[in-house]
C-alpha cells in the first residue's frame, strides 16, 4: 500500500509570490492534515480536511489556505509569500477522526 | 487547552543503553489520544504507538515500551537497548475529541546514539 505522497519535496520561492502543495493521502483514507513544521515554532497544526470540507483551521493567517478534491487529494496554497513562511510542511492522512496519522515526507520550502 | 510537554530536549546515549524519553500531557477532556512519532533526518514523522485514554495497559514492541499513566498525565516511551538506528527526533502528540483529527506536539526530543 503506497504511502503518504507530497510534492515536491523541495521548492525556493521569492517574497511575494504565491506556492501550491499537493498531497495523495494512502488509498481509503478521506481525511487530510496540513502541519508547519520550523525550528522556532515546532510543529503546528495548519488545517485538515474530510470529504472534501475543511473541519478544522490552525492558528494562521488567511494567506495559508487548502482544498481537498473529491479522490481525497489535497492542496494548499500559501499567497504572498513571506521569510517567515519558510519551513517543512507535512501532510498526514488518516482513516478516522482520532486515528493515527500517517506522514508524508513533507514539502521543504525556502523563501528568499 | 491541550498542552504536551517533553522537557528533555536532546539525550545522548551509547549503543546498548536502555533511554527513556518522558511526555507529559495537559487536557481537561476525558477521551483523548496519545501518540509517539519519530522523526529521522529524512523528516518524515513515522508513527509508533496510539493510546486512548481509556486503555492504561503498557505496552511493548520489541525493543520499544510505553507506560502510560494517568494519574501523573504521562506517557512515557523506553528504548531498550538502544541503536544507532534508533538516533531521531522523538514527539510525542495529543488528539482530543473536540478537534479529532488535530494533533498537538510536544517539542520533541532528540535522540542520538553514539558507538
Amino acid at each position: 500500500k503506497a504511502g503518504v505522497t507530497q510534492t515536491p519535496r523541495y521548492l525556493i520561492k521569492t517574497r511575494g509570490q504565491q506556492v501550491t502543495l499537493s498531497c495523495s493521502p494512502i488509498s481509503g483514507h478521506r481525511s487530510v492534515s496540513w502541519y508547519q513544521q520550523t525550528p522556532g515554532q515546532g510543529l503546528q497544526f495548519l488545517f485538515e480536511y474530510f470529504s472534501e470540507t475543511q473541519r478544522n483551521k490552525g492558528n494562521f493567517p488567511g494567506r495559508f489556505s487548502g482544498r481537498q478534491f473529491s479522490n481525497s487529494r489535497s492542496e494548499m496554497n500559501v499567497s504572498t509569500l513571506e521569510l517567515g513562511d519558510s519551513a517543512l510542511y507535512l501532510c498526514a492522512s488518516s482513516l478516522r477522526r482520532g486515528a493515527e496519522a500517517f506522514f508524508g515526507q513533507g514539502t521543504r520550502l525556502t523563501v528568499v | 487547552a491541550q498542552k504536551v510537554t517533553q522537557a528533555q530536549t536532546e539525550i545522548s546515549v551509547v549503543e546498548k543503553e536502555d533511554v527513556t524519553l518522558d511526555c507529559v500531557y495537559e487536557t481537561r477532556d476525558t477521551t483523548y489520544y496519545l501518540f509517539w512519532y519519530k522523526q529521522p533526518p529524512s523528516g518524515e514523522l513515522v508513527f509508533l504507538i496510539r493510546r486512548n485514554s481509556f486503555d492504561e495497559q503498557n505496552e511493548i514492541s520489541g525493543r520499544y515500551s510505553w507506560n502510560f499513566q494517568k494519574s501523573t498525565s504521562s506517557f512515557n516511551f523506553t528504548i531498550t537497548a538502544s541503536q544507532v538506528v534508533d538516533s531521531a527526533v522523538y514527539f510525542c502528540a495529543l488528539i482530543y475529541t473536540g478537534t479529532a483529527s488535530k494533533l498537538t506536539f510536544g517539542t520533541g526530543t532528540r535522540l542520538q546514539v553514539t558507538l
